[in-house]
């Protein structure tokens, strides 16, 4: 299996523009995780889904955020309109189960101008 | 209150050394504990995982988990300069929740 695969590995954008980010989890594992990571704030789970619902959203930050799971093997997560502050590194991760290792795709590098 | 508190670093040790680690949490429904490391522009990879009270060892590292007082730590032996890195803790709960505290970084001093 190649692992958790994120797109786009970097995107570079202007303030106000709608940014998509993709993931495709590890094939048979039911749980998926969006995380974001700045110096200032660490890693922090944005939204997690298992069996392709979410189970919790609390950690994204404004309704400019949102998630979607269509189906076992694809995720995305938008932001409309996107702001500088929304610079960061997102993680997504995924796994068989609970309690289970997390595996990590190589993240996508946004920077809003 | 943070959910996952981790000591602040960073951490500086001279090869050889023992590196400790600390991390609380806040959620009691949490069952299963891991430890993460992350290498500088580079993705959380585990480590170590512990599920029981008590100790786990596995090669030069050490996890050592108190359910009752909701702490877990990670104790590396023989820190080699490969080590220096940023660990990140991460408790479970059984709601499937993976949260991860801010993370120690550790530097390995040759």
């Amino acid at each position: 299996d190649a692992g958790v695969i994120q797109s786009p590995r970097h995107e570079v954008t202007e303030m106000g523009q709608e940014v998509t980010l993709r993931c495709k989890p590890i094939s048979g594992h039911n749980s998926l995780f969006w995380y974001r990571q700045t110096m200032m704030r660490g890693l922090e789970l944005l939204i997690y889904f298992n069996n392709n619902v979410p189970i919790d959203d609390s950690g994204m930050p404004e309704d400019r955020f949102s998630a979607k799971m269509p189906n076992a093997s694809f995720s995305t997560l938008k932001i409309q309109p996107s702001e500088p502050r929304d610079s960061a590194v997102y993680f997504c991760a995924s796994t068989w189960g609970v309690g289970t290792e997390a595996f990590f795709g190589q993240g996508t590098r946004l920077t809003v101008v | 209150q943070k959910e996952v508190e981790q000591n602040s670093g960073p951490l500086s040790v001279p090869e050889g050394a023992i590196a400790s680690l600390n991390c609380t949490y806040s959620d009691r429904g949490s069952q299963s504990f891991f430890w993460y490391r992350q290498y500088s522009g580079k993705s959380p990879e585990l480590i170590m995982f512990i599920y029981s009270n008590g100790d786990k060892e596995d090669g030069r590292f050490t996890a050592q988990l108190n359910k009752a007082s909701q702490y877990v730590s990670l104790l590396i032996r023989d820190s080699q300069p490969s080590d220096s890195a940023t660990y990140l803790c991460a408790p479970c709960s059984n709601d499937y929740k993976l949260s991860f505290g801010a993370g120690t970084t550790v530097t390995v001093r040759a």
